[in-house]
């Protein structure tokens, strides 16, 4: 595996269900991100981790877990989900340090096409 | 004030001519800047990056900075149809401490074979 992997690429879950979506880098970076992209809205930051520790939380409802086990893994746990909660769940990470201390270039997986119904 | 601001589009071109894109941001303190180009449901994959004040090339991309005007764009030229996207200027964004990037809302671009 190369770059950024998410799973489950698709996933339909009703709004008492609670599920997770899985990110993996395979980059050696060091910041990973959660990002959520409604329709014909753009890309809206929900948490940020560096060096495993959160660093960002861009008030996310609770219903929203996010959890960072190491550099390279990223889970975003998901219960009691809304239907407009319904959108593409894309991670990225990053190597931050290398910019003079600014955000660097982010790579983003494929995403997680959500559906609540 | 939009930390980033795009032009949402559609920008409608002929295949074969340039295609000029452009967005302004409100933070002076930015270093950092970058042109990402998403197809309809599918992520962002970068073009550009660009940090310094000037032009910068990469085949038919040229991405051009202007830090005094606060204005970042992306030319590209000999338009193509897989060249059809959004395109996402990003920058770091301030309530981070610039450690994470915000994003624009991304102008449509079309180019008619």
């Amino acid at each position: 595996e190369t770059g950024v992997t998410q799973t489950p690429r698709h996933l339909v879950m009703g709004m008492t269900n609670k599920k997770s979506l899985k990110c993996e880098q395979h980059l050696g970076h060091n910041a990973m991100y959660w990002y959520k992209q409604s329709a014909k809205k753009p890309l809206e930051l929900m948490f940020v981790y560096n060096f495993k520790e959160q660093t960002e939380n861009n008030s996310v409802p609770s219903r929203f877990s996010p959890e960072c086990p190491n550099s390279s893994h990223l889970f975003l746990h998901l219960h009691t989900l809304q239907p407009e909660d319904s959108a593409l769940y894309l991670c990225a990470s990053s190597q931050t340090g290398t910019s003079g201390g600014q955000a660097d270039t982010q790579y983003f997986g494929p995403g997680t096409r959500l559906t609540v119904l | 004030q939009k930390e980033v601001e795009q032009n949402s589009g559609p920008l409608s071109v002929p295949e074969g001519a340039i295609a000029s894109l452009n967005c302004t941001y409100s933070d002076r303190g930015s270093q950092s800047f970058f042109w990402y180009r998403q197809y309809s449901g599918k992520s962002p994959e970068l073009i550009m990056s660009i940090y310094s004040n000037g032009d910068k090339e990469d085949g038919r991309f040229t991405a051009q900075l202007n830090k005094a005007s606060q204005y970042v764009s992306l030319l590209i030229r000999d338009s193509q149809p897989s060249d059809s996207a959004t395109y996402l200027c990003a920058v770091p964004r301030r309530d981070t401490g610039r450690r994470a990037l915000t994003f624009g809302s991304g102008t449509r671009l079309q180019v008619q074979p």
